[in-house]
């Protein structure tokens, strides 16, 4: 399995509900990653998780709470967004090991906040 | 964007002829790595190329990297209609492997 499998793939909120973005990999990555995109823009990074636990947070607004229940699954909660929050939201894993850290993205969520 | 600029922005081509995309980034790098989206779809890797490489091939593509320049260019030769698409370097950092950020972008139009 070479696959990064996020869902839903669309999802439209509004700005008091809570919702979660799913991701998975079975390819015993260790690293995972969640990047928010607007149109027309670049991939930015949120979050990483590196063996379970949180690497990397770019200062993402707390409406944004992270979570790896395993090595295998990322979460990513959202509760009180924004309508400036609507985005492709893509999740990322890579191999482990020093050197091999290409990524390997999911097809994405695309998000409506209302 | 969070590390560096992609120029041109947009490059439209005939079937067959070599596009040419460059990359700058600000920070020292462990790797340089380029990505391709299909509009509204996941990143797909293309190719990596290590800080002390200085060119490497992969099929149709070649890549380039000057560190003093903190620069990289991506040619795609023979291009195809195929390879419509919008197109990212990214930097993975000298000390946090795991940090990766992304130029920002340029979209190729490949006419059939």
């Amino acid at each position: 399995d070479t696959e990064v499998t996020q869902t839903p793939k669309h999802l439209v909120m509004g700005m008091t509900n809570k919702k979660s973005l799913k991701c998975e990999q079975h390819m015993g990555h260790r690293a995972m990653y969640w990047y928010k995109q607007k149109a027309k823009k670049p991939p930015e990074l949120m979050f990483v998780y590196s063996y379970e636990k949180l690497s990397i947070n770019e200062s993402v607004p707390s409406r944004f709470s992270p979570e790896c229940p395993n090595s295998s699954l990322l979460n990513l909660h959202l509760h009180a967004l924004q309508p400036e929050d609507s985005a492709l939201y893509l999740c990322a894993s890579s191999p482990p090991g020093r050197g091999n850290e290409k990524l390997f993205f999911g097809s994405g969520t695309q998000l409506s906040v209302l | 964007s969070q590390q560096g600029e992609e120029d041109p922005q947009a490059l439209s081509i005939q079937e067959g002829e070599n596009a040419t995309m460059n990359c700058s980034y600000k920070t020292s790098i462990n790797n340089l790595q380029w990505y391709r989206q299909n509009s509204g779809r996941g990143l797909v890797h293309l190719i990596l190329i290590r800080s002390n490489e200085r060119e490497k091939h992969s099929g149709r593509l070649r890549v380039t990297l000057d560190t003093s320049k903190k620069s990289s260019s991506l040619l795609i030769t023979a291009s195809r209609a195929a390879d419509t698409a919008s197109y990212f370097c990214a930097t993975g950092g000298l000390y946090n492997f795991n940090k990766f950020y992304f130029g920002s972008g340029t979209k190729l139009n490949v006419k059939p």
